[in-house]
């Protein structure tokens, strides 16, 4: 059966720090893999995605993704986090038909001034 | 341009009754998607549309969910005689449909219902 696995329910990273989100997925065929992000309040918005090629992706907002098929992983990143990135995150896996998607149980971060 | 609305943004209601959840899609995306989101929970996939086609219903926890989708547009999700286990936030998505991989992957999501059972 398809999942997503978020390892880490909540992280807190000081303002400037770099961050890392764990993402592991199974799945049998070839996976398409989202990282979405939930501000409060706010409805999710799509960071960035992977579909094929090169394993680096580039987001929005600055985060960047890497695929790892032999770790079954897409972590996301980034370099320099902002006090603005607080809010959850959410890796998700389509199906090669887009009709379905399985997200992950969300990671909280938060953001230390 | 206006992006996927769903009403009404609360919602309580007492254990037995039923609901009715509204989504609106953003304009000629033919793809819809709900989700449910419990607390501390990812997001469950419940029902998809495409177009007028007969809906993906796999991931509908029990026979009082159902949903509709009229003209291929506005959806309803109806919640027949409430549990208290049904209290979540109730998420609508919806894309531009099966027209190339690139087309299909992004989802566009409501601001979510939040329902609550007593």
């Amino acid at each position: 059966a398809q999942s997503v696995t978020q390892p880490d329910i909540h992280i807190t990273v000081s303002e400037g720090a770099s961050l890392e989100l764990r993402c592991n997925y199974s799945y049998g065929a070839t996976p398409y893999l989202f990282w979405y992000v939930q501000s409060p309040g706010q409805g999710l918005q799509l960071l960035l995605k992977y579909f094929s090629g090169d394993t680096l992706v580039q987001g929005i907002k600055g985060f960047e993704a890497e695929f790892k098929r032999s770790q079954s992983s897409f972590n996301l990143r980034k370099p320099s986090v902002h006090w603005s990135d607080a809010a959850e995150y959410f890796c998700a896996v389509g199906l090669e038909n887009f009709n379905k998607f399985y997200f992950g149980s969300g990671t909280k971060l938060n953001v230390k001034p | 341009g206006a992006g996927v609305s769903q009403s009404p943004s609360n919602k309580v209601t007492e254990k037995g009754k039923d609901v009715e959840l509204r989504c609106d899609p953003i304009s000629g995306h033919t793809a819809l998607y709900w989700y449910r989101q419990s607390l501390g929970q990812g997001l469950e996939f419940l029902i998809y549309f495409q177009g007028n086609s007969a809906p993906d219903k796999s991931g509908l926890p029990s026979d009082r969910f159902s949903a509709e989708r009229t003209g291929g547009s506005v959806s309803t999700l109806t919640i027949q005689r409430t549990q208290q286990e049904d209290s979540a936030v109730y998420l609508c998505a919806s894309s531009l449909g099966p027209a190339g991989v690139e087309r299909r992957d992004t989802q566009y999501f409501g601001p979510g219902t939040r329902l609550t059972v007593l």
